[in-house]
């Protein structure tokens, strides 16, 4: 268990909708990462938060957005989704949100968009 | 900007031999080095990574991991492999300056009873 809660693990969802995904960091992490991962483009990096600021950003669509919270949390937001969407999308989080500082990744969740 | 490729998508062998997976990367100086394994319906775990000093690494689960400078390589093997490591690997690098990582495409490790 890597201590990184992802919820919902699936969610299925018609075009055009919109869709939360949640992350718990591990305890004492204070940077927080989200990754895609499909098929077709493999695990690319979409966001990094540290103690609630963005810290960099990836291929992140602007129909995506994310936020850390106050008690270290985050969430993904996905809005009007293409089925081109479908992924398993991961959190991971870092103490330090350094490369020198080992990820501890969630189990994902499963997008499906129908 | 830093890549990995990892050249074999698939890979399997005998439970029992011995295994080598490929990583290549590409990057100005040398960066951290790290290999994952995610298996099914599971999240990624750090198996070992690689900083700085020894060039031959060891891990969890029996791994190790050669860096090669001259190559830009950070090959995976393990001596004796066990059905329970089937599973896909990942290896990825991260600028020592950097907060992000990059990772390969993956290799999927399938073992024969």
């Amino acid at each position: 268990d890597s201590g990184v809660t992802q919820t919902p693990k699936h969610l299925i969802t018609a075009t055009g909708q919109r869709v939360t995904l949640r992350c718990s960091p591990r305890s004492g992490d204070l940077s927080v990462y989200w990754y895609q991962q499909s098929l077709d483009q493999g695990l690319q990096f979409l966001i990094q938060y540290y103690n609630g600021e963005e810290r960099a950003k990836g291929n992140i669509l602007e129909r995506f957005s994310a936020q850390q919270f106050p008690d270290l949390h985050s969430e993904l937001n996905l809005s009007s989704l293409e089925l081109g969407d479908s992924a398993l999308y991961f959190c991971a989080s870092s103490v330090s949100g350094t490369t020198n500082s080992p990820l501890h990744f969630g189990n994902g969740t499963r997008l499906t968009v129908t | 900007a830093q890549s990995v490729t990892q050249p074999d998508i698939h890979i399997t062998v005998s439970e029992g031999a011995s295994l080598e997976l490929r990583c290549n990367y590409s990057y100005g100086a040398t960066p951290y080095l790290f290999w994952y394994v995610q298996s099914p319906g599971q999240g990624l775990q750090l198996l070992l990574k690689y900083f700085s000093g020894d060039t031959l690494v060891q891990g969890i689960k029996g791994f190790e991991a050669e860096f090669k400078r001259s190559q830009s390589s950070f090959n995976l093997r393990k001596p004796s492999v066990h059905w329970s490591d089937a599973a896909e690997y990942f290896c990825a690098v991260g600028a020592r300056a950097g907060n992000m990582l990059t990772f390969g495409g993956g290799t999927r490790l399938m073992v024969k009873p």
